[in-house]
This record gives structure tokens, sequence and C-alpha cells, in this order.
């Protein structure tokens, strides 16, 4: 069980495009999904909590007009990179939490995005 | 100080040895506390939660949880060179979740 996907695995675009990232719970409704971005050698940064139905919450610093986020379901939740740039490419990885008393995160694959 | 703490590592122990890591966290009213391995270009993956003060164990894995000094600790024993991975840990207040930046464990054969 708690089972995340992520589609694409990996991405590669030109600079000036727009990229969409899915995240999908797939067996169970996750009520709060969350964005991480990850370079090379370094920890995980959150970039956004979302809550289905609601705005997501984004973290200091991340521009939230360039990571758009919608969370349109329980199941499913979407990370658009508008306008991409080549200091976009990152390892871009969502995570879900079960409805419910428990805060544990799992994580969906992660997707590489590149960006030319 | 940062809000929750690792030794970057790496650790390197031989095989069959145990390996002990370490986090030490800020936050005096974090409620739940996680181990996350994560290997080399994968995403992060659950391995243990723990609660409350003391010890749990699954399997070859041990977390020990110690809220009055604020530290949490993961213990893995046999290491297998297959247990090579970066080790997050992660605090939670709510759904607010902060992450270690990791220490890298080597199991050398």
């Amino acid at each position: 069980g708690a089972v995340v996907s992520q589609h694409p695995s990996w991405v590669i675009c030109k600079s000036g495009t727009s990229v969409k990232i899915e995240c999908r719970s797939l067996d169970f409704q996750a009520t709060t999904m969350f964005w991480y971005r990850q370079f090379p050698k370094q920890s995980l940064m959150l970039m956004a909590t979302s809550n289905e139905g609601s705005k997501a919450t984004y973290e200091q610093g991340v521009e939230k007009d360039k990571f758009l986020i919608n969370h349109a379901s329980l199941t499913l939740s979407t990370l658009t990179v508008t306008s991409a740039h080549p200091e976009d490419s990152s390892f871009y990885i969502c995570s879900a939490s079960i409805a419910g008393d428990s805060y544990e995160q799992y994580f969906g694959p992660g997707t590489r995005l590149t960006v030319t | 100080q940062k809000e929750v703490e690792q030794n970057s590592g790496p650790l390197s122990v031989p095989e069959g040895a145990i390996a002990s890591l370490n986090c030490t966290y800020s936050d005096r009213v974090s409620q739940s506390f996680f181990w996350y391995r994560q290997y080399s270009g994968k995403s992060p993956e659950l391995i243990m939660s723990i609660y409350s003060n003391g010890d749990k164990e699954d399997g070859r894995f041990t977390a020990q949880l110690n809220k009055a000094s604020q530290y949490v600790s993961l213990l893995i024993r046999d290491s297998q060179p297959s247990d090579s991975a970066t080790y997050l840990c992660a605090v939670n207040v709510a759904y607010d979740m902060r992450f270690g930046a990791g220490t890298r464990l080597t199991v050398k054969p």
C-alpha cells in the first residue's frame, strides 16, 4: 500500500517552455501533497504544500507564478514549471500523506527535469 | 541552528557491523520522527517512524527517540552493502515536515 506515482520520470525541455509533472496516490486518498526539489548532492527542499481543493502554500523564496500547483482531487496533484530556465533543472519529487492521524509522507519516484 | 541536524558523513562500516546514525532537532514540540533511505538518483523511501520515547525495532533497524534530549537515532544491525545509501532524518510538527541534510552510509564488503 501507500504507492505514489509520478509522470514523467524524466523530461528534457527547451528554455522558455512549460512542463507539467503529475503526482498520483494510487491506493489511498491524499488530503495533503507536497512538492520537493533536490539538486545534486543536496537535501530535499520543500517547495509547496497543497491540499485538495484549495490553493497551495509555497515556501519562502519559491515563486508561485512560476511553479503552478493544482490539487484537483484526493489522488492527483500537478506541478507546472512555467517558462523553464536551465537553473530549474533539478529532481522534482512529490509526496503524499494519508488522511488521518499519521503524518508519514510517501514519496513518488521523482521526475528529473533538464532544461536546455 | 538548523532545525534538523545530521552528520553528513560519509560513515563507513564493514559488512556485518552495526551502523549508527544520529539526528538532533531544535523544535521541542515536534511530534513525529522518521527515517528515510535514499539511494543515489532515487526518491526517499520510508524505513522507520517513531512517535514516543524509547526504542522501536523493525527487522535489522532500530529507531531510538529521546525527546528530552531532542535526539533520534537509527541503528542498522548486520549491515549489508545494499544498505549503502543516504539516510534522511525527518521531524514533524503536524504536517510541517523538516528534513536533515542526510548521512551518507557506505557498507564495505
